[in-house]
């Protein structure tokens, strides 16, 4: 199985800032996955990221406030813009490990005061 | 749209004890279903999966099984440890294209 890491593993953060959290993997991988999921409750898919081209965004989420980069095929970062309360919630990259299963990292904690 | 959801939100278990927890999904094309467990800060973590050509699959301490008539599946944890105590969501990867997950059930585990 793949192992990721994410930074940073938590922050609190002023209304209005940005916060960008990455994502590394030690493993070649095509597909990484960016959730949230807000305080006890499920995941919810954010965007994909595939290397070379443009995340692809669910319904709700738009590139303006969670823009992502895709520079290689080992490392990822979302960026949560102009960040409100709203914001606060566990993000978590994860990346397709085939056989359709994913592996995820161990998340990042924020809280927007 | 799909759904997966969960018929109970909480469940307690004397250590010891054999834990249920169950799922249920609305896409009946689903063929294929994962259990991951989310401990305490920390990602979810893949236990066990299930393609629709079984009804049950077995791992270590862990099984799962599957009823496709009342689209309907569950999670059986035996002989239930303290290190079990998590979340556990059940997920259809809908063909690696848009992962879809239960609401999550929290399993405590009384001493």
């Amino acid at each position: 199985s793949a192992v990721i890491s994410q930074k940073p593993s938590r922050d609190i953060c002023q209304r209005g800032t940005s916060l960008t959290i990455q994502c590394q993997v030690d493993s070649q991988v095509t597909m990484m996955f960016w959730y949230r999921q807000q305080p006890g409750q499920s995941l919810t898919l954010i965007a994909t990221a595939n290397q070379g081209s443009e995340a692809t965004y669910e319904s709700g989420f738009v590139i303006d406030k969670f823009p992502i980069s895709r520079p290689n095929l080992t490392f990822s970062t979302l960026t949560v813009s102009n960040m409100s309360p709203e914001d606060s919630s566990i993000y978590l990259c994860s990346v397709d490990a085939g056989m359709e299963t994913q592996y995820f990292g161990p998340g990042t904690r924020l809280l927007v005061l | 749209g799909e759904s997966v959801g969960l018929h109970l939100p909480t469940l307690s278990v004397q250590e010891g004890d054999n834990s249920i927890i169950n799922c249920a999904y609305s896409n009946s094309a689903s063929d294929y279903f994962i259990w991951y467990k989310q401990e305490s800060g920390k990602g979810p973590q893949f236990i066990i999966d299930i393609r629709s050509n079984m009804d049950k699959r077995q791992g270590q301490r862990v099984t799962v099984l599957l009823n496709k008539t009342v689209k309907h599946l569950s999670l059986q944890i035996a002989a239930t440890q303290p290190g079990d105590s998590a979340v556990y969501f059940c997920a259809d990867p809908n063909y690696g294209q848009n992962f879809v997950f239960g609401p999550g059930t929290r399993l405590s585990v009384l001493p």
